[in-house]
């Protein structure tokens, strides 16, 4: 059984498209996230959500706009896709505010 | 704003050599991560350090937490090749209760 499961896997799409990445954690944790992983492997936060609650919107272009529609799915909508947008995206959760994350096994996004 | 420099960015070793990742912050943190990511996986939860001066052993793996708490190191004994991956640091500020991954250290292990 998967903790915290994303889909797709790898996505490859042309610029100016709209594409979403879910993801679903079947752990029972209360924060969900979005950590974007650029080519120097260097993992910045996206976004956070509490129970279905944003809480956590650090400076990422309006084009992405993530979906929290119950406790245990966040889901990542990003339009107008742009070459920069290229990266590994990692959905992640966590139990409480002081423990580690589990980290989904990421979704490998191409922009061409 | 908050920083965590990680340090060596990359570390090739012989296998059988020992390891060790340095983590600063700029700010005092409340609780330090440490996380492992193979090549082409995702990033593994290793240990969360609290308290000042904090070490924590998993087998060949020592974790250590300034008495300041604004740094930490992960030390890995006698390398193998199965420690070959990047190790990340996470801190979580005190003031704005906010996770910042370092940038990770990536070690190469020969056999």
């Amino acid at each position: 059984d998967t903790a915290v499961s994303q889909t797709p896997k790898y996505l490859v799409t042309q610029m100016g498209n709209d594409k979403s990445i879910k993801c679903e954690q079947n752990l029972g944790h209360d924060t969900m996230y979005w950590y974007k992983q650029d080519s120097k492997k260097f993992l910045k936060i996206m976004f956070s959500y509490n129970n279905k609650e944003l809480i956590i919107n650090e400076t990422v272009p309006n084009r992405f706009s993530p979906k929290s529609p119950d406790k245990a799915h966040l889901n990542l909508h990003i339009n107008s896709l742009e070459l920069g947008d290229s990266a590994v995206y990692f959905c992640a959760s966590r139990p409480g505010t002081e423990n580690g994350y589990t980290f989904g096994s990421g979704t490998r996004l191409t922009v061409v | 704003g908050q920083q965590v420099m990680q340090i060596p960015q990359y570390q090739h070793v012989q296998e059988g050599e020992d390891f060790t990742t340095y983590c600063n912050s700029s700010t005092t943190l409340s609780n330090i991560q440490w996380y492992k990511q193979r090549p082409g996986g995702h990033p593994v939860f290793l240990i969360q350090l609290v308290k000042s001066g904090e070490v924590k052993k998993q087998k060949r793996l020592t974790f250590q937490f300034g008495e300041a708490k604004k740094n930490s190191s992960l030390h890995i004994t006698a390398t193998q090749t199965t420690d070959v991956g990047t190790y990340f640091c996470a801190g979580r500020s005190s003031n704005t209760g906010k996770l910042i991954f370092g940038q990770g250290t990536t070690l190469q292990v020969k056999p």
